[in-house]
């Protein structure tokens, strides 16, 4: 099946630097990946839709000068945070949607997760 | 604007004993589909069950069985017999025309053995 590779999946960084996390498809491609944040217990917030080769769309509330997002490859999305602080500590998850054939999971495929500590 | 809501925060079942969690939704979106993931403590999110909303059959996926309900617009997850692994959190989901995915707050089910 589809599979994203998400890295890292866990960092430590200190507050005012940027952090890059990488969300990569390995054996498709993923014409649109969505950003998600999640704080403990709680639910999947969606931060930013981004498709290949265009500008993110931010969800609203969503800070895109802090929260960059870029996806120059059909098999490729970063999430950079920038200038961290500790509020932006928190469970970030991407997910990617082919259209590549009918699948169970109607084309939607979750990385692993990155858990992003700024102290 | 699409809504989900899953009002059950935390739910205990005993081992080999079916558990149902609750999901209703709302939405504008004539066309629509209903998700459901389990999120066990590593953060990754394993899909579960899917449902169209024109599918006239309730989807089921192994011990998992979407008790779909169009005109109340609910979307139960049954997980029968269940399994000490099973212990994890659950979101419903929904996605619409524009393929974006809206999670509900997620319902913690803890198996006992």
């Amino acid at each position: 099946g589809a599979v994203v590779s998400q890295h890292p999946s866990r960092v430590i960084c200190k507050s005012g630097t940027s952090v890059k996390i990488e969300c990569r498809s390995l054996d498709f491609q993923a014409t649109t990946m969505f950003w998600y944040r999640q704080f403990p217990k709680k639910s999947l917030m969606l931060m930013a839709t981004s498709n290949e080769g265009s500008k993110a769309t931010y969800e609203q509330g969503v800070e895109k000068d802090k929260f960059l997002i870029n996806h120059a490859s059909l098999t490729l999305s970063t999430l950079t945070v920038t200038s961290a602080h500790p509020e932006d500590s928190s469970f970030y998850i991407c997910s990617a949607r082919t259209l590549r054939g009918a699948e169970r999971s109607q084309g939607y495929t979750f990385g692993s997760g990155t858990r992003l500590t700024v102290v | 604007a699409q809504k989900i809501t899953q009002t059950q925060p935390g739910m205990f079942v005993q081992e080999k004993e079916a558990v149902t969690l609750d999901c209703t939704y709302d939405t504008s979106d004539p066309s629509y589909g209903l998700f459901w993931y389990k999120q066990p403590s590593s953060g990754e999110m394993i899909f579960l069950i899917y449902q169209g909303s024109y599918d006239q059959q309730n989807a089921t996926e192994g011990r998992y069985s979407l008790n779909f309900q169009k005109a109340r617009k609910s979307a139960n997850l049954v997980i029968s017999a269940s399994q000490l692994g099973d212990s994890a959190m659950y979101f419903c989901a929904m996605s619409g025309g524009d393929y974006k995915l809206s999670f509900g707050a997620g319902t913690t089910v803890t198996v006992r053995a």
